[in-house]
């Protein structure tokens, strides 16, 4: 049973496209958070949310707390997007998807 | 300012030994949080300092240990090493509270790759 689901598994768009990331998870939470893995292991945090939506540049994260749903926009996509997309959550415990492997190709 | 330091970044070890992996917090931060990923199970939380206390723990066994001394550096040990153990292991810190908390911001390291033949 995974507490987290991320769909799709896998995406390739061409350069500019817009990009949706699919986030559902079955537990209480406090926060979601997506994460950013590039190839070689590092891990940027993304967005961090409980409510509502964020915008960070020509990324735009969102969550249905009713729901149990977040989505992660990428718009006019640049293939230094490519890389792995994570999303996790947080309650009593510590909860990770997947992941999304991101494809942009210019 | 500094990241978050992991060493040693690549390392083999034969299964039966034990291995001891480092992670130097950015400057200021008091949570050190471990976490595995492998390709089968994906990311997995280990387990959370603060302070020198261990706050959280996930579900491994206790082959899995960790310390975090004054400085807040932490170290992570694997003991009896198997072959499943091989992963990736990441190092975050953040400045306070929970890693995972709402208003704190997570940093990680680049991890350590742990191969066991």
């Amino acid at each position: 049973k995974n507490e987290v689901e991320q769909s799709p598994q896998n995406l390739t768009a061409q350069e500019g496209e817009f990009i949706t990331i699919n986030c559902s998870y079955s537990v209480g939470i406090s926060a979601l958070h997506w994460l950013q893995q590039h190839p070689g292991g590092g891990i940027v945090s993304l967005f961090m949310l409980s409510s509502g939506k964020k915008k960070h540049g020509r990324l735009i994260a969102t969550i249905n707390i009713q729901e149990k749903h977040s989505s992660l926009h990428i718009t006019a996509s640049h293939p230094r997007d490519s890389a792995v997309y994570i999303c996790a959550v947080t309650g009593n415990q510590f909860y990770f998807g997947t992941g999304t492997s991101l494809t942009v190709i210019p | 300012k500094a990241g978050v330091t992991q060493t040693p970044r690549y390392l083999i070890k034969t299964r039966g030994q034990q291995v001891t992996l480092s992670c130097s917090p950015i400057s200021g931060h008091r949570s050190v949080s471990w976490y595995q990923q492998t390709p089968g199970q994906g990311l997995q939380f280990l387990f959370e300092y603060f302070s020198e206390t261990q706050r959280n723990k996930g579900n491994f066994p206790g082959r899995f240990s960790g310390r975090q001394f004054s400085n807040s550096r932490s170290e992570m040990n694997v003991s009896t090493l198997e072959l499943g153990d091989s992963a990736l292991y990441l190092c975050a810190s953040s400045p306070s509270g929970g890693p995972w908390g709402p208003g704190n911001t997570i940093y990680f390291g680049e991890g350590s790759w742990l191969t066991v033949v």
